[in-house]
């Protein structure tokens, strides 16, 4: 089955300062990649996704970057705000399998 | 537009006992995939639902079965119920089968004593 890596666990960064967290999976027919975030007590809201057919995607301040020959893709957020502070999950194809997160704390 | 629902929000069982959780889809979706979250940990994939019927499952045994009644609405079940059951249940739903994002339920938050 697939397998997906996710680093770092956990990211502290001050404010305004720029957050990248990185996944990594192992089936290469893999071909759909979303970005979950999930703050404490509540439920993963997809923020960002991206297809194989693609190399990178942005929206406003959150963009995704995606190697399919090296078979890893990066949540970028910039202009980081207190907000952004939760648990961050990668995840691959449409029975998804996620990463094992990663904790972001924005430092004000 | 209403987004997923999921009934109950809280439920504590004992060992043994079975249990029953339900999803409705956000509307205008038609499948419908189970994940159970434990504490600290992603989402892990239990099965997917389409057409009524299972078309994905993970790696879980027998005792987690489900169903998708004609309006897009499903089921989990779980029987003989295992403290290792204790976790978030969150229903994700979608729009066909064909890597379409997935919109996750507040979930249901199943205790075991």
């Amino acid at each position: 089955g697939e397998n997906v890596e996710q680093h770092p666990s956990t990211l502290s960064v001050q404010e305004g300062d720029s957050a990248v967290i990185k996944c990594t999976y192992s089936d290469s027919a893999s071909n759909y990649f979303p970005w979950y975030k999930q703050e404490l007590g509540k439920r993963p809201q997809l923020i960002i996704d991206i297809r194989s057919n693609v190399g990178e995607k942005k929206d406003q301040r959150i963009a995704v970057t995606l190697n399919k020959t090296a078979k890893h893709f990066s949540l970028h957020i910039t202009e980081t705000q207190p907000e952004d502070s939760a648990v961050y999950f990668c995840a691959v194809r449409e029975k998804l399998t996620f990463g094992t997160g990663t904790r972001l704390t924005i430092i004000p | 537009d209403a987004g997923v629902t999921q009934s109950p929000t809280h439920l504590i069982k004992t060992r043994g006992q079975q249990v029953t959780l339900r999803c409705s889809p956000k509307s205008g979706h038609d499948t419908v995939s189970w994940y159970q979250q434990a504490l600290g940990q992603g989402p892990q994939f239990i099965f997917q639902y389409y057409e009524e019927e299972e078309r994905q499952r993970g790696n879980f045994p027998d005792r987690f079965s489900g169903h998708q009644f004609p309006n897009y609405s499903s089921e989990l079940n779980v029987n003989a119920l295992l403290l290792g059951d204790s976790a978030l249940y969150l229903c994700a739903s979608s729009l066909g089968l064909s890597n379409q994002p997935q919109h996750f339920g507040d979930g249901t938050r199943l205790s075991i004593l």
